[in-house]
C-alpha cells in the first residue's frame, strides 16, 4: 500500500514569513493529492489538491507543487498570518486491490507568531 | 446541506463497556469513511463503505470494532468490549466521488475517552 511522510512535524515561522511543507509518497501509481488543514479542536477540511497531470496549483496565498518523478509533493503558505496556525496533513491517493483510498502523512504542526 | 453529522461529540465510558457511534453522511454521498486520530498515530483510516458496502476494513484494529451502514444516510462504529487504548477522536467523512478524485468532508468528530 501506499506510504506518505510529511515533514517536518513542527513549524515556528513568523507573521508574514513562509511556510513549507514537503511530503513523499511511495506508490507511483496515486493520482491525487489533497491538502487539510486542522484548527485546534476542529475536523480537518480541504484546503487545496493537486493531480498528477498538473506540476502546480495556486489559490490566493496556497500553494502545492508535485513532482511525480521524485514522487513528492509540497505546500507553500506565503505571508503567513495568526489564522494560518493549524495542523496540516498531507495525503496521497492509494489505489490498492482492495479499493481506493487516502493515506495521510503524520501531519506538521505550524504556528505562526505575531 | 448540514454536512457530515456525528454524535455523540463526546462520549465517556469505562473500560469493557460497549460504545456505539454515529454517522449521517452528506445526503448525495456514496462513500463514508471512518478514521481515528490520535497523537502516536495520527490520521488512521478505518473502514470505508461505498454505496452501503464496505470495501475495506484492513484498518479496523481487531474484532472488537465492528461498523455497519444499514443505508445511505447512517452508519455506527461500535467497539465492543472499549479499552483506554480506544481514546481518540474518531472522525466520519463522506464524498460524492471515489477517494482518488473527489473531496472527502469530515464530521465534527467524536472525542471517546475510556476509563
Amino acid at each position: 500500500g501506499e506510504n506518505v511522510e510529511q515533514h517536518p512535524s513542527t513549524l515556528s515561522v513568523q507573521e508574514g514569513d513562509s511556510a513549507v511543507i514537503k511530503c513523499t509518497y511511495s506508490d507511483s501509481a496515486s493520482n491525487y493529492f489533497p491538502w487539510y488543514k486542522q484548527e485546534l479542536g476542529k475536523r480537518p477540511q480541504l484546503i487545496i489538491d493537486i493531480r498528477s497531470n498538473v506540476g502546480e496549483k495556486k489559490d490566493q496565498r496556497i500553494a502545492v507543487t508535485l513532482n511525480k518523478t521524485a514522487k513528492h509533493f509540497s505546500l507553500h503558505i506565503t505571508e503567513t498570518q495568526p489564522e494560518d496556525s493549524a495542523v496540516y496533513f498531507c495525503a496521497a491517493s492509494d489505489l490498492g486491490a482492495a479499493g481506493n483510498k487516502l493515506t495521510f502523512g503524520g501531519g506538521t504542526r505550524v504556528l505562526v507568531k505575531p | 446541506d448540514a454536512g457530515v453529522i456525528q454524535s455523540p461529540r463526546h462520549e465517556v465510558t469505562e473500560m469493557g463497556q460497549e460504545v456505539t457511534l454515529r454517522c449521517k453522511p452528506i445526503s448525495g454521498h456514496d462513500y463514508l469513511f471512518w478514521y481515528r486520530q490520535t497523537m502516536m498515530r495520527g490520521l488512521e483510516l478505518l473502514i470505508y463503505f461505498n454505496n452501503n458496502v464496505p470495501i475495506d476494513d484492513s484498518g479496523m484494529p481487531e474484532d472488537r470494532f465492528s461498523a455497519k451502514m444499514p443505508n445511505a444516510s447512517f452508519s455506527t462504529l461500535k467497539i465492543q468490549p472499549s479499552e483506554p487504548r480506544d481514546s481518540a477522536v474518531y472522525f466520519c467523512a463522506s464524498s460524492e466521488g471515489q477517494p482518488s478524485t473527489d473531496t472527502q468532508y469530515f464530521g465534527p468528530g467524536t472525542r471517546l475517552t475510556v476509563l
